[in-house]
């Protein structure tokens, strides 16, 4: 069972460019979450998506927007990048319709940004 | 806006050793988790906590939770070197329509000495 997919792995920008990241949920998982990591701090929450939506929002600009398509499979995208946004990004997805109570965040390996 | 205070943030200790991470946190969640991250890789789920009280273990590690106190602890018992990583606390509120966001703390770096 293949757990969180996320793509590219690395990639580096210049500043004031764009950024597509993709992500892939586990199967059976219909909620996406993106977290940004700046090196060495705690994951932030930048936003979440389910049925298509967005349903919440961290303390993140406009420049970073997302979207989910039928197949639950998410993507981020940042734009007029700042050195600022160098991080790791990190998708993580859960089962909002379980009724088990535990729905655990699975968390993917995350795509490393480097802003240059 | 909910804040989480990990402490230590540095922590290094002796194999066969026992000691203690915490985790304050500011306003009322509905659960907690704890997760693992070893350098350069992913967050690894370890915990869910899911009401006043629950306490959880699984090998060397117990977790705890009060939430009354609105804290959290992570107990290591007679650590041993695959111990080591970073440990993150993660208080997280849902609403309704939409599942748990996670506010994480900044991490406690783990390394367990010969």
């Amino acid at each position: 069972d293949a757990g969180v997919t996320q793509s590219p792995t690395h990639l580096i920008k210049t500043r004031g460019q764009q950024v597509t990241l993709r992500c892939s949920p586990k199967s059976g998982h219909d909620t996406v979450s993106w977290y940004q990591q700046a090196l060495g701090q705690g994951p932030q929450f930048i936003f979440q998506y389910y049925e298509e939506e967005e349903r919440q929002r961290g303390n993140f600009p406009d420049r970073f927007s997302g979207h989910q398509f039928p197949n639950y499979s998410s993507e981020l995208n940042v734009n007029a990048l700042l050195l600022g946004d160098s991080a790791l990004y990190l998708c993580a997805s859960s089962d909002l319709g379980s009724h088990s109570g535990a729905n655990v965040l699975t968390f993917g390996a995350g795509s490393r940004l480097t802003v240059l | 806006e909910l804040k989480v205070e990990q402490n230590p943030l540095f922590l290094s200790m002796q194999e066969g050793k026992n000691y203690t991470i915490y985790c304050n946190y500011s306003t009322t969640s509905d659960r907690l988790y704890w997760y693992r991250q070893d350098p350069g890789k992913s967050l690894e789920s370890l915990f869910v906590l899911l009401s006043n009280g629950a306490v959880k273990q699984e090998g060397r590690l117990m977790a705890s939770l009060d939430t009354k106190a609105r804290l959290s602890t992570l107990h290591i018992t007679a650590a041993v070197h695959d111990l080591s990583a970073t440990y993150f606390c993660a208080p997280a509120r849902g609403s309704g329509g939409s599942n748990y966001k996670l506010t994480f703390g900044k991490g406690t770096l783990l390394t367990v000495n010969p």
